[in-house]
Protein backbone atom coordinates (compact mmCIF):
# COMPACT_ATOMS: atom_id res chain seq x y z
CA UNK A 1 0.00 0.00 0.00
CA UNK A 2 1.33 3.15 -0.79
CA UNK A 3 1.52 5.45 1.92
CA UNK A 4 3.02 8.78 3.67
CA UNK A 5 3.21 9.48 7.15
CA UNK A 6 4.20 12.35 9.05
CA UNK A 7 5.63 13.07 12.22
CA UNK A 8 7.37 15.48 14.35
CA UNK A 9 4.42 18.43 15.05
CA UNK A 10 4.30 19.89 18.58
CA UNK A 11 3.70 22.75 20.22
CA UNK A 12 6.63 25.00 19.80
CA UNK A 13 7.31 28.95 21.26
CA UNK A 14 7.65 31.88 18.61
CA UNK A 15 11.54 32.15 17.25
CA UNK A 16 11.75 28.21 18.00
CA UNK A 17 12.61 25.44 15.45
CA UNK A 18 11.47 21.91 14.34
CA UNK A 19 11.73 19.24 11.90
CA UNK A 20 9.23 17.37 10.53
CA UNK A 21 9.70 13.37 8.97
CA UNK A 22 7.17 12.11 6.76
CA UNK A 23 8.21 8.64 6.26
CA UNK A 24 7.22 6.79 2.89
CA UNK A 25 6.35 3.49 2.00
CA UNK A 26 4.66 0.90 -0.61
CA UNK A 27 6.57 3.22 -3.43
CA UNK A 28 10.20 3.78 -5.10
CA UNK A 29 10.68 7.33 -3.23
CA UNK A 30 14.03 8.04 -4.67
CA UNK A 31 11.87 8.31 -7.78
CA UNK A 32 9.42 10.90 -7.44
CA UNK A 33 9.04 14.74 -6.36
CA UNK A 34 7.65 15.74 -3.01
CA UNK A 35 6.11 18.55 -1.52
CA UNK A 36 4.92 19.72 1.85
CA UNK A 37 1.45 21.43 1.94
CA UNK A 38 0.03 22.97 5.32
CA UNK A 39 -3.31 24.19 5.97
CA UNK A 40 -3.87 27.05 8.82
CA UNK A 41 -6.97 26.30 11.48
CA UNK A 42 -9.91 26.78 9.44
CA UNK A 43 -8.32 27.94 6.13
CA UNK A 44 -7.31 26.83 2.60
CA UNK A 45 -4.92 24.29 1.46
CA UNK A 46 -1.00 26.80 1.07
CA UNK A 47 1.69 25.16 -1.02
CA UNK A 48 5.30 25.27 1.22
CA UNK A 49 7.86 24.01 -0.87
CA UNK A 50 9.29 20.39 -2.90
CA UNK A 51 12.33 18.99 -3.96
CA UNK A 52 13.55 17.03 -6.70
CA UNK A 53 13.55 13.00 -6.59
CA UNK A 54 17.54 13.41 -6.44
CA UNK A 55 17.15 16.52 -3.99
CA UNK A 56 19.15 18.71 -6.27
CA UNK A 57 16.60 20.96 -6.82
CA UNK A 58 14.34 22.81 -4.02
CA UNK A 59 11.60 25.42 -4.41
CA UNK A 60 10.00 27.79 -1.00
CA UNK A 61 6.80 29.69 -0.33
CA UNK A 62 8.08 33.38 -0.59
CA UNK A 63 6.89 33.62 2.96
CA UNK A 64 9.50 30.49 4.15
CA UNK A 65 12.44 31.30 2.59
CA UNK A 66 15.60 31.23 4.75
CA UNK A 67 13.40 29.64 7.39
CA UNK A 68 12.49 26.36 6.43
CA UNK A 69 14.39 23.77 4.56
CA UNK A 70 12.87 20.93 3.01
CA UNK A 71 15.13 17.61 2.37
CA UNK A 72 15.02 14.26 1.81
CA UNK A 73 16.99 10.42 2.50
CA UNK A 74 16.40 8.68 0.09
CA UNK A 75 18.05 5.30 1.54
CA UNK A 76 15.67 6.19 4.52
CA UNK A 77 12.66 6.96 1.97
CA UNK A 78 12.11 9.97 4.27
CA UNK A 79 11.74 13.39 4.01
CA UNK A 80 12.44 16.49 6.07
CA UNK A 81 11.26 20.13 6.72
CA UNK A 82 12.82 22.04 8.76
CA UNK A 83 11.47 24.95 10.36
CA UNK A 84 13.33 27.93 12.12
CA UNK A 85 11.96 30.75 13.16
CA UNK A 86 8.47 30.12 13.79
CA UNK A 87 5.93 32.30 13.87
CA UNK A 88 2.28 32.61 15.05
CA UNK A 89 1.13 32.59 11.57
CA UNK A 90 3.02 28.83 10.69
CA UNK A 91 0.62 27.03 12.82
CA UNK A 92 -0.68 24.77 10.72
CA UNK A 93 -1.58 21.16 10.06
CA UNK A 94 1.83 20.42 7.60
CA UNK A 95 0.75 17.40 4.72
CA UNK A 96 3.52 16.11 2.87
CA UNK A 97 2.81 14.58 -0.50
CA UNK A 98 4.25 12.93 -3.34
CA UNK A 99 4.22 14.54 -7.02
CA UNK A 100 2.82 13.08 -10.40
CA UNK A 101 5.35 14.41 -12.48
CA UNK A 102 3.77 13.92 -15.98
CA UNK A 103 0.65 15.83 -15.14
CA UNK A 104 1.60 18.02 -12.07
CA UNK A 105 -0.74 16.94 -9.10
CA UNK A 106 -0.63 15.34 -6.00
CA UNK A 107 -1.48 11.64 -5.93
CA UNK A 108 -1.20 10.79 -2.90
CA UNK A 109 -1.07 12.76 0.50
CA UNK A 110 -0.27 12.13 4.23
CA UNK A 111 -2.00 12.35 6.93
CA UNK A 112 -0.84 15.41 8.06
CA UNK A 113 1.36 16.53 11.35
CA UNK A 114 -0.05 19.60 13.66
CA UNK A 115 2.17 22.53 14.14
CA UNK A 116 1.33 25.01 16.81
CA UNK A 117 3.63 28.16 17.25
CA UNK A 118 2.63 29.66 20.81
CA UNK A 119 3.73 31.53 24.03
CA UNK B 1 2.67 35.50 -7.06
CA UNK B 2 -0.82 34.19 -8.83
CA UNK B 3 -4.40 33.94 -7.28
CA UNK B 4 -7.27 31.35 -8.20
CA UNK B 5 -10.21 32.46 -7.14
CA UNK B 6 -13.26 30.40 -6.14
CA UNK B 7 -16.29 30.91 -5.10
CA UNK B 8 -16.34 30.50 -1.10
CA UNK B 9 -19.22 28.40 -0.99
CA UNK B 10 -21.96 26.62 -3.64
CA UNK B 11 -25.01 25.10 -2.70
CA UNK B 12 -27.23 22.41 -4.35
CA UNK B 13 -29.92 20.00 -3.86
CA UNK B 14 -28.78 16.16 -4.04
CA UNK B 15 -29.43 14.75 -7.56
CA UNK B 16 -28.64 18.36 -8.92
CA UNK B 17 -25.46 19.31 -11.08
CA UNK B 18 -22.75 21.49 -9.27
CA UNK B 19 -20.40 23.60 -10.96
CA UNK B 20 -17.75 25.10 -8.94
CA UNK B 21 -15.06 27.71 -11.31
CA UNK B 22 -11.36 28.56 -10.37
CA UNK B 23 -10.59 31.71 -12.75
CA UNK B 24 -7.29 32.61 -12.44
CA UNK B 25 -4.35 33.88 -15.17
CA UNK B 26 -4.01 31.75 -18.73
CA UNK B 27 -6.07 29.18 -17.22
CA UNK B 28 -6.20 27.11 -20.34
CA UNK B 29 -2.09 27.01 -20.22
CA UNK B 30 -1.65 25.70 -16.65
CA UNK B 31 -2.18 21.83 -15.73
CA UNK B 32 -5.51 22.16 -13.06
CA UNK B 33 -6.05 19.92 -10.67
CA UNK B 34 -8.93 19.43 -8.10
CA UNK B 35 -9.04 18.03 -4.60
CA UNK B 36 -11.64 17.31 -2.66
CA UNK B 37 -11.29 17.45 1.04
CA UNK B 38 -13.54 16.39 3.87
CA UNK B 39 -14.33 17.39 7.42
CA UNK B 40 -11.26 15.95 9.55
CA UNK B 41 -9.23 13.94 6.45
CA UNK B 42 -6.55 14.90 3.65
CA UNK B 43 -7.32 16.25 0.38
CA UNK B 44 -7.88 13.36 -2.09
CA UNK B 45 -7.21 14.67 -5.96
CA UNK B 46 -10.35 14.23 -8.12
CA UNK B 47 -9.65 15.80 -11.62
CA UNK B 48 -6.23 16.35 -12.84
CA UNK B 49 -4.78 17.12 -16.03
CA UNK B 50 -8.05 19.57 -16.58
CA UNK B 51 -10.23 16.56 -17.14
CA UNK B 52 -8.94 13.19 -16.36
CA UNK B 53 -10.63 11.13 -13.50
CA UNK B 54 -8.23 8.48 -11.65
CA UNK B 55 -9.14 5.30 -10.76
CA UNK B 56 -11.86 5.16 -8.21
CA UNK B 57 -13.14 8.40 -8.39
CA UNK B 58 -17.07 8.50 -9.72
CA UNK B 59 -17.97 9.93 -13.26
CA UNK B 60 -19.94 12.22 -12.14
CA UNK B 61 -16.90 14.18 -11.56
CA UNK B 62 -15.73 16.01 -14.34
CA UNK B 63 -13.47 19.04 -15.31
CA UNK B 64 -13.16 21.86 -17.97
CA UNK B 65 -10.55 24.16 -18.78
CA UNK B 66 -10.88 27.09 -21.08
CA UNK B 67 -9.69 30.81 -21.00
CA UNK B 68 -8.94 32.24 -17.53
CA UNK B 69 -11.58 30.02 -15.92
CA UNK B 70 -11.39 25.87 -14.92
CA UNK B 71 -14.76 24.20 -13.87
CA UNK B 72 -15.47 21.22 -11.31
CA UNK B 73 -18.48 20.01 -12.42
CA UNK B 74 -20.19 17.49 -10.22
CA UNK B 75 -23.34 15.70 -11.97
CA UNK B 76 -26.19 13.95 -10.09
CA UNK B 77 -24.17 15.68 -6.90
CA UNK B 78 -24.51 13.12 -3.53
CA UNK B 79 -25.01 13.63 -0.22
CA UNK B 80 -21.26 12.25 0.12
CA UNK B 81 -20.07 14.75 -2.03
CA UNK B 82 -20.38 17.91 0.62
CA UNK B 83 -16.49 18.90 0.86
CA UNK B 84 -14.30 21.51 0.61
CA UNK B 85 -12.79 21.17 -3.04
CA UNK B 86 -9.63 23.22 -4.00
CA UNK B 87 -8.54 23.58 -7.31
CA UNK B 88 -4.78 23.43 -7.95
CA UNK B 89 -2.78 24.89 -11.08
CA UNK B 90 0.87 24.59 -12.50
CA UNK B 91 2.62 26.33 -14.39
CA UNK B 92 6.59 27.23 -15.17
CA UNK B 93 5.79 30.88 -13.87
CA UNK B 94 3.54 30.45 -10.63
CA UNK B 95 4.75 26.83 -10.28
CA UNK B 96 2.36 25.13 -7.40
CA UNK B 97 -0.83 27.50 -6.21
CA UNK B 98 -3.88 26.70 -5.03
CA UNK B 99 -7.20 28.36 -5.01
CA UNK B 100 -8.90 29.38 -1.76
CA UNK B 101 -11.26 26.42 -1.41
CA UNK B 102 -15.08 26.00 -1.86
CA UNK B 103 -17.62 24.62 0.21
CA UNK B 104 -19.96 22.78 -1.38
CA UNK B 105 -23.83 22.12 0.75
CA UNK B 106 -25.57 19.23 -0.57
CA UNK B 107 -28.65 20.58 0.82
Amino acid sequence: EVQLVESGGTVVQPRGSLRLSCAASGFTFSNYWMHWVRQAPGKGLVWVAHIKSDGSETKYLDSVKGRFTISRDNAKNTLYLQLNSLRVEDTAVYYCSREDRTWYYMDVWGKGTTVTVSS
Amino acid sequence: SDDLTQPPSVSVSPGQTARISCSGNRMEHRYVSWYQQRPGQSPVVVIYQDTKRPSGIPERFSGSNSGDIATLTIGGTQPMDEAVYYCQAWDTTSFWVFGGGTKLTVL
